[in-house]
């Protein structure tokens, strides 16, 4: 298996624009995490998915940010409009209901400028 | 609120020597994970920690878990420069049944840096 895919893996956008992430989870995962890393913040969970559905969006600092989960095997985060404080690494996460491990993609470091 | 705390938050070392870091969370849990993070790279797992005393040694590293005192520590033995890194442990949330749903909270991470 080739892990969790995201893409891009670098995206410099100005402000205002509109930022979509993407993900594709380990195949057979049925749960998905969106984390967002910072120096100020550190590792923070944005939204979480169980069979396709949003369990816990606690996370989302504003309505600027929605996410989707259309089928098992992709999703997208939003964020618009974007602001220079959205600058972050956009980590995905998935892992199998067998077990709470949960394995990383490779990122996506955002810069808006 | 699930609080991770970790430290020390900076770890510089000299190859050779021994240290611990510490990982401190606040609710109860079952289940702790420790990660490993390369400069621009991915999170990759290092240990599964399922239960109180659990211990787990890889190479030059070695996890416990304490859940009655909601402490976990990651032991480097011997330090050498492969292992400058930053560490994170991550706690898995549990209901109010004790039903661990797979959402980690992570501390803070700690910044290791081996010397020669």
């Amino acid at each position: 298996d080739a892990g969790v895919i995201q893409s891009p893996r670098h995206e410099v956008t100005e402000m205002g624009q509109e930022v979509t992430l993407r993900c594709k989870p380990i195949s057979g995962h049925n749960s998905l995490f969106w984390y967002r890393q910072t120096m100020m913040r550190g590792l923070e969970l944005l939204i979480y998915f169980n069979n396709n559905v949003p369990i816990d969006d606690s996370g989302m600092p504003e309505d600027r940010f929605s996410a989707k989960m259309p089928n098992a095997s992709f999703s997208t985060l939003k964020i618009q409009p974007s602001e220079p404080r959205d600058s972050a690494v956009y980590f995905c996460a998935s892992r199998p209901w067998t077990s709470t491990e949960a394995f990383f993609g490779q990122g996506t470091r955002l810069t808006v400028v | 609120e699930l609080k991770v705390e970790q430290n020390p938050l900076f770890l510089s070392m000299q190859e050779g020597k021994n240290y611990t870091i510490y990982c401190n969370y606040s609710t109860t849990s079952d289940r702790l994970y420790w990660y490993r993070q390369d400069p621009g790279k991915s999170l990759e797992s290092l240990f599964v920690l399922l239960s109180n005393g659990a211990v787990k040694q890889e190479g030059r590293l070695m996890a416990s878990l304490d859940t009655k005192a909601r402490l976990s520590t990651l032991h480097i033995t011997a330090a050498v420069h492969d292992l400058s890194a930053t560490y994170f442990c991550a706690v898995v949330h549990s209901n109010a049944g004790g039903t661990s749903y797979g959402k980690l909270t992570f501390g803070q991470g700690t910044i290791l840096t081996v010397h020669p």
